[in-house]
């Protein structure tokens, strides 16, 4: 089984570039979630989708735009990268509520704007 | 709003030795509680996780952890570390509430070195 499927793994960016992170489930899921991992500050929500066809702000939205493409696909677009984007980003799901199940998350996408 | 603190920010250990680390929340209703692990270069994966009943819950590779709802707690623990166990791990909350999105908060973060 794949999962939770993350593409590109690693990207560099200069500054103003845009660029999509990809994210694909294939465990019928239905919530979708962007985290951003920065030493010293755990994992931050980024964006959500609680279920298709919709989507909402996460603690850190700003500088980011999200797509939840169908059930399986929620894409995360930066714009205009700017240094403070350099993290890793990861793509998680979840069966969503009622059920609160754990998170399964991607592998993850290490990007560095410079 | 709900929260997660882990005090112990990194851990070195020596092979064999015990292990517990701390994790407290801030909610103050029904909680289902996590812990992730993140090994060198991985993503986040579950350890364990409690969700009601019994307060004291066993995970994978021997990892256990305490749900101390008067202390708004949920330690890991394990009896003695491995090499393998060097990791990052994260203690995590998700807050219920009716209707509305999961909202899973992850503490920090505690990085544990384990000593051959």
């Amino acid at each position: 089984n794949a999962g939770v499927t993350q593409t590109p793994k690693f990207q560099v960016l200069k500054t103003g570039q845009s660029m999509t992170l990809q994210c694909a489930q294939d465990m019928n899921h239905n919530s979708m979630y962007w985290y951003r991992q920065d030493p010293g500050m755990g994992l931050r929500l980024i964006y959500y989708s609680a279920s298709e066809g919709t989507t909402d702000k996460g603690e850190v939205p700003n500088g980011y735009n999200v797509s939840r493409l169908n059930k399986r696909e929620f894409s995360l677009r930066l714009e205009s990268a700017a240094p403070s984007q350099t993290s890793v980003y990861f793509c998680a799901s979840s069966e969503g509520q009622p059920y609160n199940s754990p998170l399964h998350f991607g592998n993850g996408t290490r990007l560095t704007v410079t | 709003a709900q929260s997660v603190s882990q005090h112990n920010h990194h851990v070195i250990l020596s092979e064999a030795a015990s292990l517990e680390l701390g994790c407290n929340y801030s909610y103050g209703g029904t909680v289902n509680l996590f812990w992730y692990v993140q090994y060198p270069g991985q993503h986040l994966q579950l350890l364990l996780k409690y969700f009601s009943g019994d307060p004291l819950v066993k995970g994978i590779k021997g990892f256990e952890a305490e749900f101390i709802k008067s202390k708004f707690s949920f330690n890991l623990r394990k009896p003695s570390v491995q090499w393998s166990d060097t990791a990052e791990y994260f203690c995590a909350v998700n807050a219920l509430r009716t209707g509305g999105y999961q909202k899973v908060t992850f503490g920090t973060g505690t990085k544990l070195q384990v000593i051959p």
